[in-house]
């Protein structure tokens, strides 16, 4: 049973690019959350997907945008990339279920370097 | 506002030693969810446990065991015999309701974390 998969791993951007990261959810899981993670930081929360809409947004701008499709899968997108978004990228899945009190599991990340 | 809070950056141990590690959250939900996740070197974040605010029964599994205190708004976890293995960044995390969404999503929210080191 495959879990939560990433691409790509690592990824060296300059200033002012735009970048595009994908995540494959757990089998069974229809919930995308993606999370940035600063070096010594904890994971903070971006934006989750459900049922191919952004249903929750955390506190991050709107160059920060996101995708889920048909088969559950999803792309975070950055624009006019800053030195700032360099960071771990952490995709996380889970079933909605009921009452949305998910677990979520996440995939092993998306290493961003900005130059 | 949510919060968590690990007030120890780094702890070192020398292999076979007993640790804890601390967790402070703050929430005004009745009803809440606490994680605990590792993160070794690799970046993975791996889930270790899940509690809800309504069970407040301490849960062993193995070596690990966590205590869940609802009266001081803590959840720490104690590594027992500690390995060389359990080398890694720790992370507590608090799921609560933010807001009205749909099916009723829960947002975590995450600690900075506390890095353990196990010297053999």
């Amino acid at each position: 049973d495959a879990g939560v998969t990433q691409s790509p791993t690592h990824l060296i951007k300059t200033r002012g690019q735009q970048v595009t990261l994908r995540c494959s959810p757990k089998s069974g899981h229809d919930t995308v959350s993606w999370y940035q993670q600063a070096l010594g930081q904890g994971p903070q929360f971006i934006f989750q997907y459900y049922e191919e809409e952004e249903r929750q947004r955390g506190n991050f701008p709107d160059r920060f945008s996101g995708h889920q499709f048909p088969n559950y899968s999803s792309e975070l997108n950055v624009n006019a990339l800053l030195l700032g978004d360099s960071a771990l990228y952490l995709c996380a899945s889970s079933f909605k279920g009921t009452g949305g009190r998910e677990t979520q599991y996440f995939g092993p990340g998306t290493r961003l370097l900005v130059l | 506002a949510q919060k968590v809070t690990q007030a120890q950056t780094e702890i070192s141990v020398v292999e076979k030693e007993d640790v804890t590690l601390d967790c402070v959250y703050e929430t005004r939900d009745t009803t809440y969810y606490l994680f605990w996740y590792k993160q070794p070197p690799s970046g993975e974040l791996v889930f270790l446990i899940r509690r809800n605010s309504f069970d407040e029964q301490n849960e062993i599994s193995g070596r690990y065991s966590w205590n869940f205190q609802k009266s001081t708004s803590s959840f720490n976890f104690t590594i027992t015999a500690s390995q060389v293995v359990d080398s890694a960044v720790y992370f507590c995390a608090l799921s609560d309701r933010i807001g009205e969404s749909g099916a009723g999503s829960y947002q975590l929210t995450f600690g900075k974390g506390t890095k353990l080191s196990v010297i053999p």
